[in-house]
C-alpha cells in the first residue's frame, strides 16, 4: 500500500541557508500535518493543512512557511537556517481531520544545519 | 489544556516478558483519539495501535493491547512476549478536535525500551 513519501530523506545545510522539505502524502488523504523533532525530544507540532487551506498553526518559527498544492503535497520552507533548526521532521496525512481518524507518518525528513 | 504524560524516560524488560508502558492523559474533550507509536533508531514512526474515547472495549493489534481506563485517563500500552527488535521509543499519543473543527495529534515525551536478552 503507498505511504507518505518524504524527501529528502537527509539534508544538510549551513546557517543562514535555505532549505525545502517535500511531502506527498497517501492517495486521497486531504489533510497533511508537519512536525519536528529535535535530538531527544517528542514530535513537535508545526502546521496543517485540510484541503490546501492552514487548518492550524503550532509552534512554528517566522522563518518557515508551509503550503499545500492542488495534487495535495506540501511543502516546508525554512529560511535563514539556525543550528537549532537541526532535527527530524514528520510530515504526517489523514483522511479528513476526524479525532479519531489515524495519521500516517512519513520516513521523516533528517536535517543537519552545519 | 490537552496533555499526554509517560512518566517512564527508559524501561528494561527480558526478551519473551511482558512490560507495560504508562500513558495518562488530560482534556476535557469527550471525543479523541489514544496512539502508540514505536520510533526505533533509525527515525520512522510506527503506528502500533488505536483506541477511540468511544471504544468500551481494549484495542488489541497482535502482541500489542492497549489499557484504556477511561476514568483514570489512562492509556497504558502492553506489549507481551517482548522481543529484542521491539527496544526503541515508544511515543503515546492524542488527537483532539481543537476550536477551528480540525485535528491535532500531541505526543508524550516518550518512554525508551531497552529489550535485554
Amino acid at each position: 500500500a503507498a505511504g507518505v513519501i518524504q524527501s529528502p530523506r537527509h539534508l544538510i545545510k549551513e546557517k543562514r541557508e535555505t532549505a525545502t522539505l517535500k511531502c506527498y502524502p497517501i492517495p486521497r488523504h486531504d489533510t497533511v500535518y508537519w512536525y519536528q523533532q529535535g535530538p531527544g525530544q517528542d514530535p513537535q507540532f508545526l502546521i496543517s493543512f485540510y484541503e490546501k487551506m492552514q487548518s492550524d498553526k503550532g509552534s512554528i518559527p517566522d522563518r518557515f512557511s508551509a503550503q499545500q498544492f492542488s495534487d495535495y503535497h506540501s511543502e516546508l520552507n525554512m529560511s535563514s537556517l539556525e543550528l537549532g533548526d537541526s532535527a527530524l521532521y514528520f510530515c504526517a496525512s489523514s483522511l479528513e481531520p476526524e479525532p479519531t481518524g489515524e495519521l500516517f507518518f512519513g520516513e521523516g525528513s533528517r536535517l543537519t544545519v552545519l | 489544556a490537552q496533555k499526554i504524560t509517560q512518566t517512564q524516560p527508559g524501561m528494561f524488560v527480558q526478551e519473551k516478558e511482558a512490560v507495560t508502558l504508562d500513558c495518562t492523559y488530560d482534556t476535557s474533550d469527550q471525543s479523541y483519539g489514544l496512539f502508540w507509536y514505536k520510533q526505533p533508531s533509525s527515525g520512522e514512526m510506527i503506528f502500533l495501535i488505536y483506541q477511540g474515547s468511544y471504544d468500551e472495549q481494549n484495542a488489541t493489534e497482535g502482541r500489542y493491547s492497549l489499557n484504556f481506563q477511561k476514568a483514570r485517563k489512562s492509556a497504558n500500552l502492553v506489549i507481551s512476549a517482548s522481543q529484542l527488535g521491539d527496544s526503541a521509543m515508544y511515543f503515546c499519543a492524542m488527537s483532539f478536535m481543537f476550536s477551528g473543527g480540525y485535528n491535532k495529534l500531541i505526543f508524550g515525551a516518550g518512554t525508551r525500551l531497552a529489550v535485554h536478552p
